[in-house]
C-alpha cells in the first residue's frame, strides 16, 4: 500500500529560524513528489514539485530535496517569517494519474515572535 | 485570473438533509476531484471526474454523489447517509503542472 508518513507532526520555531520538514514515502512507481503549502481554513498551494531526476529545487525561502534511492524529500525553510506558520503537506504522486496520488499528514509548523 | 471556486464557505446541515458543496473551475482542466480532510488525516478521495459526464467513486464515495455535466463545474452531495459528515471539503482540478485546489467548505452538521 503506498504511504506518504511526514515528521515532525507538529513544529514551534522562532521567528527567523530555519526549519527542515522530512518526508518519507513507498509510493512506486514514482512520478513526481509536490510541497504544499494550506493556511488554516484553505486550500493547499503548492510549492514545489519534484521528478525523479531532480534532487533539489528552491521556491524563494523554500527549498525542497529529493533522494529517490531512500524515497525521503525534505523541505528547508530558511529565515523564517510569522505567515510561514501553516500545514505542509507532502504529495506524492505514481504514474498512475492524478487520482492515483497519496497525501502526507502534514507537519503543522508555527512560528513565533 | 484562472482559478477554482468552492462555495460556501461555511454551510451547516441539519441531520437527515442533503446538501450540495459548489465546485467550479476556469482552468480549462478535464480533471476534476473531491477530497474530505480531518483533524490528523490526510486529505482522502470522495470522487474524480477525468472527463465531462464521467465521473469515479475514490477510496470514501459512500454517502456522497457527482455530477460533472459541464467541463467547468462538479458539484458535491452530501447525503443523509453520510453518518459523518463534519468535515472541510476540499476540490481540485488537476492540468499539466499539477493540483490546483479550491479554497474549502467547511461542513458542520447541527
Amino acid at each position: 500500500k503506498n504511504q506518504v508518513e511526514q515528521s515532525p507532526q507538529s513544529l514551534i520555531i522562532l521567528e527567523g529560524k530555519n526549519c527542515t520538514l522530512q518526508c518519507n514515502y513507498t509510493v512506486s512507481p514514482f512520478s513526481n513528489l509536490r510541497w504544499y503549502k494550506q493556511d488554516t481554513g484553505r486550500g493547499p498551494v503548492s510549492l514545489t514539485i519534484m521528478t525523479f531526476s531532480e534532487n533539489t529545487k528552491s521556491n524563494g525561502r523554500y527549498t525542497a530535496t529529493l533522494d529517490a534511492d531512500t524515497k525521503q524529500s525534505s523541505l528547508h525553510i530558511t529565515a523564517s517569517q510569522l505567515s510561514d506558520s501553516a500545514s505542509y503537506i507532502c504529495v506524492v504522486r505514481d504514474s498512475g494519474g492524478y487520482q492515483k496520488v497519496t497525501f502526507g499528514t502534514g507537519t503543522k509548523l508555527q512560528v513565533i515572535p | 485570473d484562472g482559478g477554482i471556486t468552492q462555495s460556501p464557505k461555511y454551510l451547516f446541515r441539519k441531520e437527515g438533509q442533503n446538501v450540495t458543496l459548489s465546485c467550479e473551475q476556469n482552468l480549462n482542466h478535464d480533471a476534476m476531484y473531491w477530497y474530505r480532510q480531518d483533524p490528523g488525516q490526510g486529505l482522502r478521495l470522495i470522487y474524480y471526474s477525468q472527463i465531462v459526464n464521467d465521473f469515479q467513486k475514490g477510496d470514501i464515495a459512500e454517502g456522497y454523489s457527482v455530477s460533472r455535466e459541464k467541463k467547468e463545474s462538479f458539484p458535491l452531495t452530501v447525503t443523509s447517509a453520510q453518518k459523518n459528515p463534519t468535515a472541510f471539503y476540499l476540490c481540485a482540478s488537476a492540468g499539466g503542472d499539477g493540483y490546483t485546489f479550491g479554497s474549502g467548505t467547511r461542513l458542520t452538521v447541527v
